[in-house]
């Protein structure tokens, strides 16, 4: 599976549209982009994952660019509890997700 | 109860003790997994289970013994463990063990500290 890079931490005002990065340069054709997030000391929760286009749930929308190496997670009226380590995972096939060291997201009042 | 449980949340044990770690799914999924995160460390995968086949075994010390009795069900057997096996021990599940399109539901995690 490829490799992530995403910025160690980030702060967002509460109310504010919170944008975490996630670079994934090696991605390949049939290789999915996950994003979980974990709070403190709790199991990492499934937030959205996509291919190609984007796609918006009811948590998050997640933007991939065209060339597929970059993807951002767009949190769109953050709060005090989306205070969070946030992962971005490629995956393809198998049933390995590689979490990484994440982007602690942190929601300031 | 819904999605992944596991019990207890949190656990003390010396090193000469023996103890168990139990995760339950309620999802309808086929496919479970051990995790273990050590303080300022990534998760780490240690076992898959499929339909009650294990078919990841990441390299774990045997002192640590995963049991699937079935697809609902996935224990966690621990002896003779080290200071070091001191982490956040967590379970999830998936509907399938592999394909593209396949999140994995976690549980809240075990706390276990080995004294």
């Amino acid at each position: 599976d490829a490799k992530t890079t995403q910025p160690p931490s980030m702060d967002c005002a509460e109310g504010r549209a919170a944008n975490l990065p996630c670079n994934h340069s090696t991605i390949s054709g049939n290789e999915y982009v996950y994003w979980y997030r974990q709070i403190h000391s709790q199991g990492p929760q499934y937030i959205i994952h996509g291919l190609k286009n984007n796609e918006t749930n009811e948590m998050a929308s997640l933007i991939i660019t065209e060339d597929r190496k970059s993807s951002t997670l767009i949190l769109p009226h953050a709060t005090l509890r989306d205070t969070a380590v946030y992962y971005c995972i490629v995956k393809g096939s198998n049933y390995k997700l590689t979490f990484g060291k994440g982007t602690l997201l942190t929601v300031n009042p | 109860e819904t999605g992944v449980t596991q019990t207890p949340r949190h656990l003390v044990m010396g090193m000469t003790n023996k103890k168990s770690l139990k995760c339950e799914q309620h999802l309808g999924h086929n496919a479970m997994y051990w995790y273990k995160q050590s303080a300022k460390k990534p998760l780490e995968l240690m076992f898959v289970y499929s339909l009650e086949e294990r078919v990841e075994n990441n390299s774990v010390p045997s002192r640590f013994s995963p049991e699937c009795p079935n697809s609902s069900h996935l224990f966690l057997h621990l002896h003779t463990l080290q200071p070091e096996d001191s982490a956040l021990y967590l379970c999830a599940s998936s509907l399938v063990a592999g394909g593209l399109y396949n999140e994995q539901f976690f549980g809240p995690g075990t706390r276990l500290t080995v004294l």
